[in-house]
């Protein structure tokens, strides 16, 4: 099933400013996690929100969690030039077995 | 900081040869995957393995792929008569944990170039 689609798909923004990305899926879900990732290199875990959970905060990033429209949004506050990185949600769908699905990720440029 | 770390980095090869993609997982850890990402595309399932067998398998894992989990540290992902279209950028994953419990730890991939 498709899973986790962000938007935008790429963003441009000047340092210091607050980037917003958004994710959407279609069937319930466990959990929904954010990564990064670094042009060329691995997946790294930034944040995890429960479907029971609306808010969590980890430093800069805040993430929200709407179940009754099947969305989640991460906001990164006060960017710098090393937060420019491909973001993806990804889904821990309650029938989806015991795996995440990735959606497409948001290619995010912050600019100094 | 324990990590997961993969081998080749970067394999081209023939159309039609063999690959195996190494991956040594992070010592404690229960459940392994291999994902795959074609360039500019997003991050998609191959398998899950627990328990010495496979858990899931998605579309993608045909007969053509096999993993194995030979002594204990390594996971491999073997590839048994590469297709261009196999050409991507394959992660693997460990986890001590079911993923309703937590995240993933990745690796930084092996990057397959099948000409």
């Amino acid at each position: 099933s498709q899973q986790g689609e962000e938007d935008p798909q790429a963003l441009s923004i000047q340092e210091g400013e607050n980037a917003t990305m958004n994710c959407s899926y279609k069937t319930s879900i466990n959990n929904l996690q954010w990564y990064r990732q670094n042009s060329g290199r691995g997946l790294v875990h930034l944040i995890l929100i429960r479907s029971n959970e609306r808010e969590k905060h980890s430093g800069r990033l805040r993430v929200t969690l709407d179940t009754s429209k099947k969305s989640s949004s991460l906001l990164i506050t006060a960017s710098r030039a090393a937060d420019t990185a491909s973001y993806f949600c990804a889904t821990d769908g309650a029938k989806d077995g015991n795996k995440l699905v990735f959606g497409a990720g948001t290619i995010l440029r912050v600019k100094s | 900081e324990p990590e997961v770390t993969q081998t080749p980095s970067h394999q081209v090869t023939q159309m039609g040869q063999e690959v195996i993609l190494r991956c040594v997982p992070i010592s404690n850890h229960l459940y392994f995957y291999w994902y795959r990402q074609i360039l500019g595309q997003k991050v998609e399932f191959l398998v899950s393995f627990y328990n010495n067998e496979i858990s899931e398998k998605s579309e993608i894992f045909d007969d053509q792929f096999s993993v194995e989990r030979p002594d204990g540290s390594n996971f491999t992902l073997k590839i048994r008569s590469t297709k261009l279209e196999d050409s991507a950028m394959y992660f693997c994953a460990s986890t001590p944990w079911e993923v309703e419990a937590g995240e993933l730890f990745f690796g930084e991939g092996s990057r397959l170039t099948v000409l």
